[in-house]
């Protein structure tokens, strides 16, 4: 069964440097998403892309954050300047094509740990 | 913000049924009812999702009452395996909308 993958697992940086985090999404799937999940609280929704551009995105993703897809597998989210408070578990996912919307797939995550 | 309100967590005796009641009293006539879960820190799972008819799939079956205010999960014969984070999230079904999750159910599946 196809799924999102997500590069990698786990990543460790200092405060103030760049981090990118990578996704490759099903094959099929049209829109792409990243959420994030500080540790013990809710995921929270970040950004959506479609069409090579972003649909949709919260407060919490501001100047710092920036999303590509480089090309035509890889989706990835840079953060440029890392601070403490972007420690947490970000989740990619992708939504198939426009006949079916209602189920998100989600990878199983990469933790960022900034110290 | 989530616009369900569900218990903070739950227990099932492994092999019987799980129900896992969500309230949605300010849902609209658009807006469908799905449900997701999180085993430990893996990514959100899909399970069900519905609009207004009972829904029923290999993994659960989803009771919308029928003012649809309110709707539970059944897991029929839960395992360990279910042990897990349950979300309930309401939203327009359209594929540019994202998932707004709340706290959730921990359910606790016990041998």
């Amino acid at each position: 069964e196809p799924e999102v993958t997500q590069t990698p697992s786990h990543q460790v940086t200092q405060m103030g440097q760049e981090v990118i985090l990578r996704c490759v999404p099903i094959s099929n799937h049209l829109y792409f998403y990243w959420y994030r999940q500080i540790l013990g609280q809710k995921v929270e929704f970040l950004v959506s892309f479609y069409n090579n551009e972003i649909s949709e995105k919260s407060e919490i993703f501001d100047d710092q954050f920036s999303v590509e897809r480089p090309d035509g597998s890889n989706f990835t989210l840079k953060i440029r300047s890392t601070k403490l408070e972007d420690s947490a578990m970000y989740f990619c996912a992708s939504t198939r094509d426009r006949t079916s919307y209602n189920e998100q797939f989600f990878g199983p995550g990469t933790r960022l740990t900034v110290l | 913000d989530a616009k369900t309100t569900q218990p903070t967590s739950m227990d099932c005796a492994e092999g019987r049924a799980a129900n896992l009641p969500c309230n949605h009293s300010t849902i609209s006539g658009n807006e469908y009812v799905y449900w997701y879960r999180q085993i430990h820190s893996q990514g959100p799972q899909y399970i069900i999702h519905g609009l207004k008819n009972n829904e029923t799939n290999e993994m659960a079956s989803l009771i919308i009452t029928e003012d649809r205010k309110s709707s539970t999960l059944i897991l029929p014969h839960a395992t360990l395996r279910d042990t897990a984070v349950y979300y309930c999230i309401v939203r327009v079904a359209d594929y540019g909308q994202n998932f707004v999750f709340g706290p959730g159910t921990r359910l606790s599946v016990l041998p």
